[in-house]
């Protein structure tokens, strides 16, 4: 479809295990963000992507948590050594900046997400 | 102060009602205001763009006040399916990056 992709939509891992959420943008799209959203609670930004710029990485709440995009496109993020209250659902967002013209369009395309359970 | 601020509600409306929710935001600069929708268990999804001239798409009314710094969002003639969580987005551009904020979320429920 054309729209932002993400995998696994379902994961239920061990504490102390690794973990990698991967998320297919949609095509064209320069800015890839990352979101966290625990139940019943607001988004709270991870980590941002820009072009072939430096990530925005002031969200990641430890060193436990790392992401890449490679080639500008598909971004991966990685969950080491996961803790409970790592569960949450993880979701990924896809946006068309900047934009063609004197209009900032900002809107962000957002995946179904990919929600972690960590027993 | 938090960036963007929003009441978390829950707001509880009778089909057929007016509601409004408010946000406030704390940078002056910011350029561009967006309200989106989330329902229960769904990723979020682009309700309307915010304009300081006011925009309206059907029973939905988005405005923006700079000198107060907050952004509005009225929703007549509630119907059931409104019954989501409104969250406020606010927008800074700077050196090439998009910094995207968003508020916690208002919690609307529409009552029979």
């Amino acid at each position: 479809g054309a729209g932002v992709s993400q995998s696994p939509s379902n994961k239920v891992t061990e504490k102390g295990k690794d973990v990698e959420l991967r998320c297919d943008p949609i095509s064209g799209h320069t800015a890839l963000y990352w979101y966290r959203q625990s139940l019943g609670q607001g988004l709270e930004f991870l980590i941002y992507f820009q072009g072939n710029s430096a990530p925005d990485k002031s969200g990641l709440p430890s060193d436990r948590f790392s992401a890449e995009r490679t080639g500008g496109s598909v971004s991966t993020l990685t969950i080491q050594r996961t803790q409970q209250e790592d569960s949450a659902v993880y979701l990924c967002a896809s946006s068309p900046f900047p934009t063609s013209g004197p209009v900032m369009s900002g809107e962000l395309f957002f995946g179904e997400g990919s929600r972690l359970t960590v027993l | 102060r938090k960036e963007v601020e929003q009441d978390p509600g829950p707001f509880n409306v009778p089909e057929g009602a007016t509601v409004a929710f408010n946000c406030t935001y704390s940078n002056s600069a910011s350029q561009s205001f967006f309200w989106y929708r989330q329902d229960c268990r769904k990723e979020p999804k682009l309700l309307m763009s915010v304009y300081s001239s006011g925009n309206e798409d059907g029973r939905f009314t988005a405005q923006l006040n700079r000198a107060s710094q907050y952004i509005s969002l009225l929703i007549r003639d509630s119907k059931l399916s409104d019954s989501a969580t409104y969250l406020c987005v606010v927008i800074d551009y700077s050196g090439g990056y998009q910094k995207v904020t968003f508020g916690t979320g208002t919690k609307l429920q529409v009552i029979p």
